[in-house]
């Protein structure tokens, strides 16, 4: 089993509909959670930090549940700029280094 | 404010040849990192640097593999000899204070070894 798991999609998405994905994680002590979002061709790109209590950035919700050891990311009236590879990443308790990386979720929104 | 530099942005070369992948972090930044990504194995942190130390090299797949840090502003990842499985995207990225901080990443060397 992977350490972080998620489907790689591509999730087809009218522009404006609501989008939601999930990842799951196998260590139960990871620390910290983040949403990466990578386009075509190009470097990875922070979004989002995730936090205990959940957090929202605009049009963009993170979610964490220790207990089912998953994190989501929802996203409001899609953009075609929206359109992109989503890299759940996790920090293991017992580094300050390494960075467990998904391997991405494709999103591809439609006119 | 310029972000984390890195050259070549493609390189094609053939196999058995030396390939070497340059890096200019973000200035202030003290940790650095080098990654590879391919669509088989994702994102798999080479090496990393703190305060131009190499911390951990686990990551390096075997003794072809290489990288220096000679100084805060500047790194390099050198392939000697390269090989067609070697084929990937490197990036280099930097941040504040390990993975504390938010990675920030350069535009990446497309590697192709024929």
């Amino acid at each position: 089993r992977k350490e972080v798991e998620q489907d790689p999609g591509p999730f087809n998405v009218p522009e404006g509909a609501t989008v939601a994905f999930n990842c799951t994680y196998s260590n139960s002590a990871s620390q910290s959670f983040f949403w990466y979002r990578q386009d075509c061709r190009k470097e990875p790109k922070l979004l989002m930090s995730v936090y205990s209590s959940g957090n929202e950035d605009g049009r963009f919700t993170a979610q964490l549940n220790r207990a089912s050891q998953y994190i989501s990311l929802l996203i409001r009236d899609s953009k075609l700029s929206d359109s992109a590879t989503y890299l759940c990443v996790v920090k293991p308790v017992d580094s300050n280094y390494q960075l467990i990386w998904g391997a991405g979720t494709k999103l591809i929104i439609k006119p | 404010d310029a972000g984390v530099i890195q050259s070549p942005r493609h390189e094609v070369t053939e196999m058995g040849q030396e390939v070497t992948l340059r890096c200019k972090p973000i200035s202030g930044h003290n940790s650095l990192f080098w990654y590879r990504q391919t669509m088989m194995r994702g994102l798999e942190l080479l090496i990393y640097f703190n305060n131009n130390v190499p911390i951990d090299d686990s990551g390096m797949p075997e003794d072809r593999f290489s990288a220096k840090m000679p100084n805060a502003s500047f790194s390099t990842l050198k392939i000697q000899p390269s090989e067609p499985r070697d084929s990937a995207v490197y990036f280099c990225a930097s941040s504040l204070a390990g993975v504390n901080s938010p990675l920030h990443f350069g535009n990446g060397t497309r590697l192709t070894v024929t």
